[in-house]
């Protein structure tokens, strides 16, 4: 199985302040159609989750352009600009390239 | 709107059964493959099953292989899960989810529903 593998695990955040989230898996998320298969979600308190991030740098509809992905094979980030009080939840990385589809452990957002 | 209603959570006793129900609408449910993932309690996500459009292939994570068994009734617009030989670790929110395809490639889950609480215990 493919781990993937996030950090940090608890990121506390002043607002208007830029986030940044890492996500690691261990076998490359590189495709031969040049897509890298690792989608970024977020967990609002009490909600369910939400896609926010797909093929490692585009944003789903609806998502602010605050939030941004990049990153390319094992390696990739989620960054948030300006971090709004809207934005506390829990993010969570997920690879689709090969089954089983696993998540991150999850990094859990708050404001300072 | 899309809207994911589940159902059919609760409490059972170790090795018990228990099948969920996703009613979906707001979209043609036969042209989407289907998930479950679930949550344990303060933990986080993971896959169970993925079923395709037409019901003719499934697949599971290794954890539940064998006892849970995902199906679909796309004349209703709905989803199953039906789960036998539960344990203790099974107990989780469980999320009924849509699949889709975007720039040709998936699966990426863009629709969730608001979860179903299945307890396993004595």
């Amino acid at each position: 199985d493919i781990v993937v593998t996030q950090s940090p695990l608890s990121l506390p955040v002043t607002p208007g302040e830029p986030a940044s989230i890492s996500c690691k898996s261990s076998q490359s998320l590189l495709y031969s159609n040049g897509y890298n298969y690792l989608d970024w979600y977020l967990q609002k308190p009490g909600q369910s989750p939400q896609l926010l991030i797909y093929l490692a740098s585009n944003r789903a509809s609806g998502v602010p352009d605050r939030f941004s992905g990049s990153g390319s094979g094992t390696d990739f980030t989620l960054k948030i600009s300006r971090v709004e009080a809207e934005d506390v939840g829990v993010y969570y990385c997920m690879q689709g390239l090969q089954g089983p589809i696993t998540f991150g452990q999850g990094t859990r957002l708050e404001i300072k | 709107e899309v809207q994911l209603v589940e159902s059919g959570g609760g409490l059972v006793q170790p090795g018990g059964s228990l099948r969920l129900a996703c009613e979906a609408s707001g979209f043609t449910f036969s042209s989407h493959h289907m998930s479950w993932v679930r949550q344990a309690p303060g933990k986080g996500l993971e896959w169970v099953a993925t079923i395709e459009p037409d019901g003719s292939d499934t697949s599971y994570v290794d954890s539940v292989k064998g006892r849970f068994t995902v199906s679909r009734d796309n004349a209703k617009n709905s989803l199953y899960l039906q789960m036998d030989s539960l344990r203790a670790e099974d107990t989780a929110v469980f999320f009924c989810v849509r699949v889709i395809v975007l720039a040709g490639t998936g699966p990426h889950f863009d629709y969730w529903g608001q979860g179903t609480l299945v307890t396993v215990s004595s």
